[in-house]
């Protein structure tokens, strides 16, 4: 069936260090994926996006990777930082479609 | 620009109560959506709309209704409440469909005891 989901619930990382968060998705018609953070008590909030035509593409210390082979997508931080605290969501978008389904989320500690 | 906004920001509500959560947005954006979350899980799509006037059921409407009497507010409402329905709501909106990203509100949380 349709499911975004995400291997870790949680990651712990030391401050400075790179992180990477990784989704699996199962439909291989998804064009368009779209990394969120969401802060304590806020709305999610748009991090870095990609198309399905596309295998990696950067942001401002973010790096999102695609890897429409085996159906993965992983976001990556460098130099992780406290800010960068939070639960992060993948989510997956079909052409034609107006549903976008997120993944449950995994949350990010950066240890001092 | 304030983006989107969503009053109120905490509501108790005893079972059977009705509410009305407002989102509203002045980035001229035509889709609305609302969303709750639920711990341990991703947002859920309740309903959506397309442009004013216009509202679509999502994942999971039960127990909600929505209207879009104005393109910057889209309303949720839940007519009678039930304890499955305590959760955090959120509104988002965008400019296009399905490859725009979404903005979304602060959230509402709602326990229905």
């Amino acid at each position: 069936g349709e499911s975004v989901g995400l291997h870790l619930p949680t990651l712990s990382v030391q401050e400075g260090d790179n992180s990477i968060i990784n989704c699996a998705y199962s439909n291989s018609a998804s064009d368009y994926f779209i990394w969120y953070k969401q802060e304590s008590g806020k709305g999610p909030q748009f991090i870095i996006d990609i198309r399905s035509n596309m295998d990696k593409r950067q942001g401002q210390r973010v790096t999102v990777l695609l890897n429409k082979t085996v159906k993965h997508l992983s976001l990556q931080i460098a130099a992780t930082q406290p800010g960068d605290s939070a639960v992060y969501f993948c989510a997956e978008n079909r052409s034609g479609g107006f549903k976008t389904i997120f993944g449950a989320g995994t949350r990010l500690f950066v240890k001092a | 620009n304030a983006g989107v906004t969503q009053t109120p920001k905490f509501r108790v509500l005893k079972t059977g109560q009705s509410m009305t959560l407002l989102c509203a947005q002045d980035m001229n954006h035509e889709y609305m959506y609302w969303y709750r979350q639920d711990p341990g899980m991703g947002l859920r799509l309740i309903h959506y709309s397309v442009g004013e006037g216009t509202t679509a059921k999502g994942e999971v409407p039960d127990g909600y209704n929505v209207s879009r009497l104005k393109k910057q507010n889209f309303l949720l409402g839940l007519e009678s409440a039930a304890p499955s329905q305590t959760s955090v709501y959120f509104c988002a909106s965008s400019y296009g469909r399905d490859l725009y990203e979404q903005y979304f509100g602060p959230g509402t949380r709602l326990t229905v005891t």
